[in-house]
């Protein structure tokens, strides 16, 4: 168990539909990474946030966009749903910033989506 | 970042040593070397993480050549519990700290 917690585990939804998928990082952690794994495209980075600031982008598509809220659990919104987005969402947290050198990424169990 | 190549899959007994090694010729100065391994439909999970040299810690053995060109990662006497992709990312020193996975290594262990 990592300590970071994602609900839910499954969604299934429909093409053009809109969800939200929930992220608590592991207790005292400041940043927050959703990625993205597919079969097609394996494990990508969409977006890092740290302590409510978006710190880096990586391939999020602009229907899908995140928040980090005041404690520090994170919200991944997908909209305009194709079926091309089914996939299985990662989320990750870290307590290092940028004077580092070490940055061990705890991952959530994931939610898995399916666009119908 | 650096890209990394790693063998697609690799087959080993129970008990033995496995040695997955990766290539990343254009590591830079300040980049480090890190592996992650990844259950099926769960999240990745750190293994190991080193600069150069020799690295080890309960789990597993990171050797690091001094051109720092390739890494290797050792798992000794695998069980079938270690059945897993292993994934090889140069990670920055310092700046971004997303993480760029290849198509790493499956790694199947045989009773």
């Amino acid at each position: 168990d990592s300590g970071v917690t994602q609900t839910p585990k499954h969604l299934i939804t429909a093409t053009g539909q809109r969800v939200t998928l929930r992220c608590s990082p592991r207790s005292g952690d400041l940043s927050v990474y959703w990625y993205q794994q597919s079969l097609d495209q394996g494990l990508q980075f969409l977006i890092q946030y740290y302590n409510g600031e978006e710190r880096a982008k990586g391939n999020i598509l602009e229907r899908f966009s995140a928040q980090q809220f005041p404690d520090l659990h994170s919200e991944l919104n997908l909209s305009s749903l194709e079926l091309g987005d089914s996939a299985l969402y990662f989320c990750a947290s870290s307590a290092r910033q940028a004077d580092t050198l070490y940055n061990e990424q705890f991952f959530g169990p994931g939610t898995r989506l399916t666009v119908l | 970042l650096a890209k990394t190549t790693q063998p697609i899959s690799m087959d080993s007994y129970e008990g033995q040593e496995v040695n997955i090694t990766c290539s990343h010729n254009n590591i830079a100065t300040n980049d480090y070397i890190t592996w992650y391994q990844q259950f099926p439909s769960q999240g990745p999970r750190f293994i190991i993480q080193g600069y150069k040299t020799k690295v080890t810690n309960e789990v597993a053995s990171l050797f690091i050549p001094a051109d720092r060109k390739s890494s290797t990662l050792s798992l000794p006497r695998v069980s079938l519990s270690d059945t897993a992709v292993y994934y090889c990312l140069v990670t920055s020193g310092a700046g971004s700290y997303q993480l760029t996975f290849g198509k790493g290594t499956k790694l199947s262990v045989i009773p």
